[in-house]
């Protein structure tokens, strides 16, 4: 597909477990965002990767927040001891430097 | 500290009319202003940008406005159709910066 995925598209999961959310963006983007939207509020940053740089992870809400980015491309947004604050629907976007975002279509976290 | 604000969580408008939605923005670094478009369970998408040299952007139905002195940026969409209906995020970023930031979004109705 020529668009963002991201996966799993829904995740229940138990307060205290860990989760792992999946992105797959474009093809040749060589930025990566992660943003989550809880209910009733708008769009919260959370990390970047550009290229080969250090990703900015100062949108991170709690040390139990973690991102990779393997190979420049897929990135993996790893939440440790789920809070039930942490349900929210989690969206990947890819893009360049200053230009448009391509969002997936998110993953909806719902911790129990 | 909210950068991007979009006060209206709202909006309700006739099928034909013209719909307005307004957003303000702190950062006088600013300098390009988008809007996206989110469906129930999709991404958003972008729909129409607008630089900081420009006053007024036009695509097809869909017409970014930006005050600058007031800090100010609308979409005006006309005639409104049903499937308009959904929300809207405005987002601003800086050059030289890499973060846009979002607004919280307007949910738009067209009613038929």
């Amino acid at each position: 597909g020529a668009g963002v995925s991201q996966s799993p598209s829904n995740k229940v999961t138990e307060k205290g477990k860990d989760v792992e959310l999946r992105c797959d963006p474009i093809s040749g983007h060589t930025a990566l965002y992660w943003y989550r939207q809880s209910l009733g509020q708008g769009l919260e940053f959370l990390i970047y990767f550009q290229g080969n740089s250090a990703p900015d992870k100062s949108g991170l809400p709690s040390d139990r927040f973690s991102a990779e980015r393997t190979g420049g491309s897929v990135s993996t947004l790893t939440i440790q001891r789920t809070q039930q604050e942490d349900s929210a629907v989690y969206l990947c976007a890819s893009g360049s430097y200053q230009g448009t975002r391509f969002f997936g279509p998110g993953t909806r976290l719902t911790v129990l | 500290d909210q950068q991007v604000k979009q006060n209206s969580p709202s909006l309700s408008v006739q099928e034909g009319r013209i719909s307005i939605l307004n957003c303000d923005y702190t950062n006088s670094m600013f300098d390009y202003f988008l809007w996206y478009k989110k469906y129930p369970a999709e991404g958003p998408t972008f729909l129409i940008s607008i630089s900081s040299i420009k006053d007024k952007n036009e695509d097809g139905r869909f017409t970014v406005f930006l005050n600058k002195s007031a800090k100010h940026l609308s979409l005006h969409i006309v005639p409104s159709q049903p499937g308009d209906s959904a929300v809207y995020f405005c987002a601003a970023s800086a050059t030289g910066g890499f973060n846009t930031i979002f607004g919280a979004g307007t949910r738009l109705f067209v009613k038929a």
